[in-house]
């Protein structure tokens, strides 16, 4: 069946540096993929998408490219802030949009 | 423009009781979502209503079950709690055919 497998949190970096967390998916046919944010205390924001493959969504600084031939939606920023650490959860919705698969989220923690 | 809000923020009972969650979508949209989200893990697909019907189910028991009303809100009840019901619920919402879910607040339950 359909899955979503990101990198296990948490991760911590400083302030400025670079961030990546993989996302990698298992579907058939097109699935939509997504990054949602949850900052603490809160629901699920939106944070960028891709409906197709070599869609590249971007939003905030953060960037991720939909990679068809490696099934990957990697998440990237170039210079994190301490108002990034969050919980970052990958998704993929299939085709029919029947279903919407949620990777079990990575913790971010970005220290001053 | 209002975003989806669930009720109640928060929600204690015992084992054995029934719960009843409570989501109104944005205006709009016609597709609620419903999510368990347990302690320390990611997003457990529960329940999708769409147009007042129930359109697919995650893998969960017969006593989780809602409905969806005429004006698209909808509601999640567990019947029989037992301890490991206890999470963070969240409901989402979309127009039909669209893929980006738009996700409430959350209602906390806690089953003693």
């Amino acid at each position: 069946g359909d899955s979503v497998t990101q990198m296990e949190g948490p991760v911590t970096l400083s302030e400025e540096a670079f961030l990546t967390i993989n996302c990698t998916y298992t579907a058939t046919g097109y699935p939509s993929l997504f990054w949602y944010v949850q900052y603490p205390g809160e629901g699920l924001q939106l944070l960028l998408k891709a409906t197709k493959a070599d869609d590249k969504g971007s939003n905030k600084g953060f960037e991720a490219t939909y990679r068809k031939e490696t099934t990957s939606f990697h998440l990237e920023k170039g210079s994190v802030q301490v108002s990034d650490s969050a919980v970052y959860f990958c998704a993929l919705t299939d085709t029919g949009g029947f279903k919407t698969i949620f990777g079990a989220g990575t913790r971010l923690f970005v220290k001053a | 423009e209002a975003g989806v809000t669930q009720s109640p923020t928060h929600l204690i009972k015992t084992r054995g009781q029934q719960a009843t969650l409570r989501c109104s979508p944005i205006s709009g949209h016609t597709s609620v979502y419903w999510y368990q989200q347990a302690l320390g893990l990611g997003l457990q697909f529960l329940l999708w209503y769409d147009e007042g019907e129930e359109r697919n189910r995650g893998n969960f028991p017969p006593r989780f079950s809602g409905r969806q009303f005429p004006n698209y809100s909808s509601e999640l009840n567990v019947n029989a709690l037992e301890l490991e019901d206890s999470a963070l619920y969240l409901c989402a919402s979309s127009f039909r055919g669209r893929n980006e879910q738009f996700f409430g607040p959350g209602t906390r339950l806690t089953v003693l």
